[in-house]
């Protein structure tokens, strides 16, 4: 039982390029969320899916996009890389509603 | 839009001594409340939950946290700590957020806990 697992562990894009953050789970969950943490700002949602099928923005959506492939995956994508996408992005997922997260071991993005 | 405020951004203690780390949150209704750890080079783990029932809730490694309703508060504690105890800690509520889903958690901005022997 791997839990969320998210690849790739460490990136360096240059300003534009393109790239997807992958995320899968084995705990059967319904919601699956992409968060970014950056220093002093704690965790901040940036897309969830309640269900496959759904997506929904969160507090920081701007610059990236989702993609719910099944009830395992959901992916993330930054169309163009900026530099203030710059982050510790963490993948999570759980049961949905009011209970609580799992989550991944987060992928290290830096953007020059 | 709801906020969770950590009163603390850096503390560093001594092995043995007691810890309480502030959480205070901003929200009308029912919440669900989360303390998660991240122990460096580590993803978030979870520390302890509430939902409802009892206040006072207990956790893994020896934590505790309780809720204050009229306060607002959720306030983590352990009575001695430990070097391993050397981590950031987030506390965090369930939330709900303009696009109008209710799945998300709102975190506070963590606070930098160092043990030293």
């Amino acid at each position: 039982n791997a839990g969320v697992t998210q690849t790739p562990k460490f990136q360096v894009l240059k300003t534009g390029q393109s790239m997807t953050l992958q995320c899968a789970q084995d705990m059967n969950h319904n919601s699956m969320y992409w968060y970014r943490q950056d220093p002093g700002m704690g965790l901040r949602l940036i897309y969830y899916s309640a269900s496959e099928g759904t997506t929904d923005k969160g507090e920081v959506p701007n610059g990236y996009n989702v993609s719910r492939l099944n009830k395992r995956e959901f992916s993330l994508r930054l169309e163009s890389a900026a530099p203030s996408q710059t982050s510790v992005y963490f993948c999570a997922s759980g049961s949905g509603g009011y209970y609580e997260q799992y989550f991944g071991p987060g992928t290290r993005l830096t953007v020059t | 839009a709801q906020s969770v405020s950590q009163h603390n951004h850096h503390v560093i203690l001594s092995e043995a001594a007691s810890l309480e780390l502030g959480c205070n949150y901003s929200y009308g209704g029912t919440v669900n409340l989360f303390w998660y750890v991240q122990y460096p080079g580590q993803h978030l783990q979870l520390l302890l939950k509430y939902f409802s029932g009892d206040p006072l809730v207990k956790g893994i490694k020896g934590f505790e946290a309780e809720f204050i309703k009229s306060k607002f508060s959720f306030n983590l504690r352990k009575p001695s700590v430990q070097w391993s105890d050397t981590a950031e800690y987030f506390c965090a509520v369930n939330g709900r957020y303009s696009g109008g889903g209710a799945d998300g958690l709102t975190f506070g901005k963590g606070t930098h806990l160092i043990i030293q022997p």
